[in-house]
């Protein structure tokens, strides 16, 4: 079956602007996490939903990330002013036994 | 202190040898154990998932848990250029993996 998609796959953003990302789970998987990952790093927790509560936003670096996921299938990570130290690949997740990954958003601000 | 330490090599081997990638923890509540596989340029896909202490094999893919250490491991038999990647642990407290947290990653270069 279809797994997690992600768009869109590639991003470059000037400093400053608004960009949305979005997130496309398995299709009957409650839990659906956001990760951070910077190069060379392993991913790094941004936030979790189940169905469209979030649960947790403890690892969103700032106000100017905001995560929903309003009818507890597609969610969008929303990066507000984006700034340089914001390029990463952004990995999203559903969640089974394990997580299945999206193949990501790289990210770049220039 | 990282909750999860992870040598992020790099690590090379011949194609054949026997591959020992490795990871540290520090929080105790730690029950679910994960071995993650991320090619270039993909997202992480999950090799390995083992819960509480003990081993599991998978092919050529072996997974060990020592909870009273808070180590774990992944063995590679008989490594391949294709197993060639960057190799995440993860693990978690709970089933639902809220607070699943990563190494750094070990990158692996098979060579023929």
């Amino acid at each position: 079956g279809a797994g997690v998609s992600q768009s869109p796959r590639y991003k470059v953003a000037k400093r400053g602007q608004d960009v949305a990302l979005r997130c496309d789970p398995i299709s009957g998987h409650v839990s659906l996490f956001w990760y951070q990952q910077a190069l060379g790093q392993g991913p790094e927790f941004l936030t979790y939903f189940q169905n469209e509560a979030q649960l947790d936003k403890s690892g969103l670096p700032s106000d100017r990330f905001f995560a929903e996921r309003p009818e507890g299938s597609v969610s969008t990570l929303k990066i507000q002013r984006t700034q340089q130290e914001d390029s990463a690949v952004y990995l999203c997740a559903s969640s089974s036994a394990g997580l299945d990954f999206g193949p990501g958003t790289r990210l770049l601000v220039l | 202190q990282k909750e999860v330490e992870q040598d992020p090599g790099p690590l090379s081997v011949p194609e054949g040898a026997i591959v020992s990638l490795n990871c540290t923890y520090s929080n105790s509540a730690f029950q679910y154990f994960m071995w993650y596989r991320q090619y270039s340029r993909k997202g992480p896909e999950l090799l390995m998932y083992t819960y509480s202490s003990g081993n599991k094999e998978d092919g050529r893919f072996t997974a060990q848990v020592d909870k009273s250490s808070k180590y774990i491991s992944l063995f590679i038999r008989d490594s391949q250029p294709s197993d060639s990647a960057t190799y995440l642990c993860a693990m978690s407290s709970t089933y639902n993996n809220n607070d699943m947290r990563f190494g750094a990653g070990t990158r692996l270069t098979v060579k023929p």
